[in-house]
């Protein structure tokens, strides 16, 4: 069952924050976070695994809260180069061998 | 390394037609998958193979059929296009359990069936 994203889009100004939520009706052993631009291929940001810390990439950190069975992606103090489609992908059982991915949070950053 | 090629980047089809997706990867990953992408849907996974010689269903696999004849190759077919498959295709591919790895994306098909 797909994941679902919130908020579908977002329009920020350079240096604001943005959150972006992926919630799952089940219970999930892992998410991974990828960034598209526009154009091109979806590009790897983070994993979070069920019982682990939560992580961070410069300015862009993510949390697993597994018993409300969400992630959260954290931008601080966004830049342009920030703007895209965030996907959000899940596993549900360990080994899986594959990821059920939301339907996309579309981030703008304005100058 | 190339990483993940995908061929052709771009294609127009009748319906009707037939065409196979050529994906490949140079970075002996043993996990490899076909995407479809289509506006306000995010990725949806078409088939995937965890290995030389296997193949499974995604979560959207009617209508195509693939193979994996090659470790470095995944190869996506289209019987008899039809509209509804207008997308964007992406390929990709993983060194193991996805888990822990992360997934690394084809620069993309882009698919017209009209």
């Amino acid at each position: 069952q797909q994941p679902v994203q919130s908020p579908q889009a977002v329009i920020l100004r350079e240096g604001e924050d943005a959150v972006i939520n992926c919630s799952s009706s089940k219970a999930l052993y892992s998410v991974h976070w990828y960034r598209q631009k526009h154009g091109e291929a979806p590009v790897f940001l983070m994993i979070l695994l069920k019982g682990g810390e939560q992580k961070g990439h410069e300015k862009i950190s993510a949390s697993f809260n597994e018993k409300k069975q969400q992630s959260s992606l954290y931008l601080t103090a966004s830049q342009l180069s920030y703007s895209g489609t965030y996907f959000c992908g899940t596993e549900k059982i360990q080994g899986a061998q594959k990821l059920v991915f939301g339907q996309g949070t579309r981030l703008t950053i304005n100058p | 390394n190339a990483g993940v090629t995908q061929t052709p980047k771009f294609r127009v089809l009748k319906t009707g037609q037939s065409m196979t997706l050529l994906c490949a990867q140079d970075m002996n990953h043993e996990y490899m998958y076909w995407y479809r992408q289509d506006p306000g849907m995010g990725l949806r996974l078409i088939h995937y193979s965890v290995g030389e010689g296997t193949t499974a269903k995604g979560e959207v696999p009617d209508g195509y059929n693939v193979s994996r004849l090659k470790k470095q190759n995944f190869l996506l077919g289209l019987e008899s296009a039809a509209p509804s498959q207008t997308s964007v295709y992406f390929c990709a591919s993983s060194p193991g359990h996805p888990y822990q790895e992360t997934q690394y994306f084809g620069p993309g098909t882009r698919l017209l069936v009209l």
